[in-house]
């Protein structure tokens, strides 16, 4: 079974500060790795993702993300902060191929992101 | 660009009624999901299919339903709405039957009060 915990319902931080998001899983296979992002009033666009590979994974808005294994972890992070990044992030997670008939995502309960001025 | 468009944005409804949420995509692709979006549940997810009239119950089936008659629509049904379903429904649409690394594609989602 798969689960994914975001650490932190609400993060505040303020603008040019850096920004950490934090997220584990729990995966009994090797898993595929997302953030997403949701912005008011609207559905959820791919931050970045870990497939393979490299294990630090770069995404859209100067947004990276971390793979760590041995700490089950994928924390998403950016050094400075803007007032447009303020929005809802969820982690997601996803099991390999066989292990996961039809692609199942399992997302987290989500962060929400302010920004201050 | 990829396209999921979810027909309707905000619905009211009345409890006993039945309820058609319709999504399309222009993508070609074979695997579609239907999630419900809840604070501080995240999403989750309802029903998903790998391809045209193939459907797999996702973690919270119960008082839903599905039907993927064509490829590039994927309709979920409430048979009959009580206010517990009243939720953000996101409909979502992946390339490739068991590519779980595959990016998933959201629509804008659709609000349903149910009163």
């Amino acid at each position: 079974a798969q689960s994914v915990t975001q650490l932190g319902s609400h993060v505040s931080v303020s603008e040019g500060a850096l920004v950490l998001l934090r997220c584990n899983y729990s995966s009994s296979v090797p898993p595929y790795l997302f953030w997403y992002v949701q912005y008011p009033n609207q559905g959820l666009q791919l931050l970045l993702k870990y497939t393979t590979g490299a294990t630090l994974v770069k995404g859209i808005n100067g947004f990276e993300a971390e793979f760590k294994k041995s700490e089950t972890s994928f924390h998403l992070t950016k050094p400075s902060a803007h007032m447009s990044d303020a929005a809802e992030y969820f982690c997601a997670v996803s099991a390999r191929g066989a292990y996961n008939q039809g692609g199942k995502l399992i997302f987290g309960q989500g962060t929400e992101l302010s920004v201050k001025p | 660009d990829v396209k999921v468009t979810q027909s309707s944005r905000y619905l009211v409804k009345r409890t006993g009624e039945k309820v058609f949420l319709e999504c399309v995509q222009d993508m070609d692709h074979e695997n579609m999901f239907w999630y419900r979006q809840d604070p501080g549940l995240g999403l989750r997810l309802i029903y998903f299919s790998y391809d045209v009239k193939m459907k797999e119950k996702g973690d919270i089936p119960e008082g839903y339903s599905v039907s993927r008659e064509k490829k590039e629509r994927f309709s979920l049904i409430l048979e009959s709405a009580s206010t517990n379903q009243t939720s953000m429904y996101l409909c979502a649409s992946r390339n490739g039957a068991g590519s779980s690394g595959n990016t998933i594609y959201f629509g804008e989602g659709s609000w349903l009060t149910v009163v």
